[in-house]
């Protein structure tokens, strides 16, 4: 199954660390999106990048940055941690269409980062 | 005003009951709706999209209304299997992306008891 992989699943950090998180997207996909979720509460949106590029980005502080390479994959940072950035870390793929809409997203299934 | 607000439960219900949830959402823009659903500790899965006319895929049927920018899902014959967080989830103002963002709701809690 060539579905999307993160990694890694589960990690502890302290504040003021910092924390790289993984994503492979499904196969044939190129679009990657990044989602934090709170407990308790509805994916919010961080990023998104496509063809090696950040395309939009939600209500997030510099402090959360990504790449993407040329394979379709994808990192995020997140910098100097605060025990707020606890949550779960969700990658979702898609593939890029030129008409905005009803476009599918393939969901990893997550890393979940706690903050000591 | 939050951007997709939905009822957060938890909705508790016996097998073979009906179940109705609703949502709300803000951006008269939108053009795309779906219901997603959560397991615990799982990532979120499509459950089905939404249209004007109305879906019904099974035991399950989604409308949408724009004039009141509300859509809804029903769930008939609640199975126990059924119980999972279900996100309301409309797609967000697209600015240059290669796709659209996701707007989620904060999920309603669904529970079916035996």
């Amino acid at each position: 199954d060539a579905g999307v992989t993160q990694s890694p699943t589960h990690l502890i950090k302290t504040r003021g660390q910092q924390v790289t998180l993984r994503c492979s997207p499904k196969s044939g996909h190129d679009t990657v999106s990044w989602y934090q979720q709170a407990l308790g509460q509805g994916p919010q949106f961080i990023f998104q990048y496509y063809e090696e590029e950040e395309r939009q980005r939600g209500n997030f502080p510099d402090r959360f940055s990504g790449h993407q390479f040329p394979n379709y994959s994808s990192e995020l940072n997140v910098n100097a941690l605060l025990l707020g950035d606890s949550a779960l870390y969700l990658c979702a793929s898609s593939l890029a269409v030129e008409y905005s809409g009803a476009n599918v997203l393939t969901f990893g299934a997550g890393s979940r980062l706690t903050v000591l | 005003r939050k951007e997709v607000e939905q009822d957060p439960g938890p909705f508790n219900v016996p097998e073979g009951a009906t179940v109705a949830f609703n949502c709300t959402y803000s951006n008269s823009a939108s053009q795309s709706f779906f219901w997603y659903r959560q397991d615990c500790r799982k990532e979120p899965k499509l459950l089905m999209s939404v249209y004007s006319s109305g879906n019904e895929d099974g035991r399950f049927t989604a409308q949408l209304n724009r004039a009141s920018q509300y859509i809804s899902l029903l769930i008939r014959d609640s199975k126990l299997s059924d119980s999972a967080t279900y996100l309301c989830v409309v797609n967000g103002k697209n600015y240059g992306g290669a796709t659209n963002k996701l707007i989620f709701g904060t999920g309603t809690l669904l529970a079916v008891q035996p």
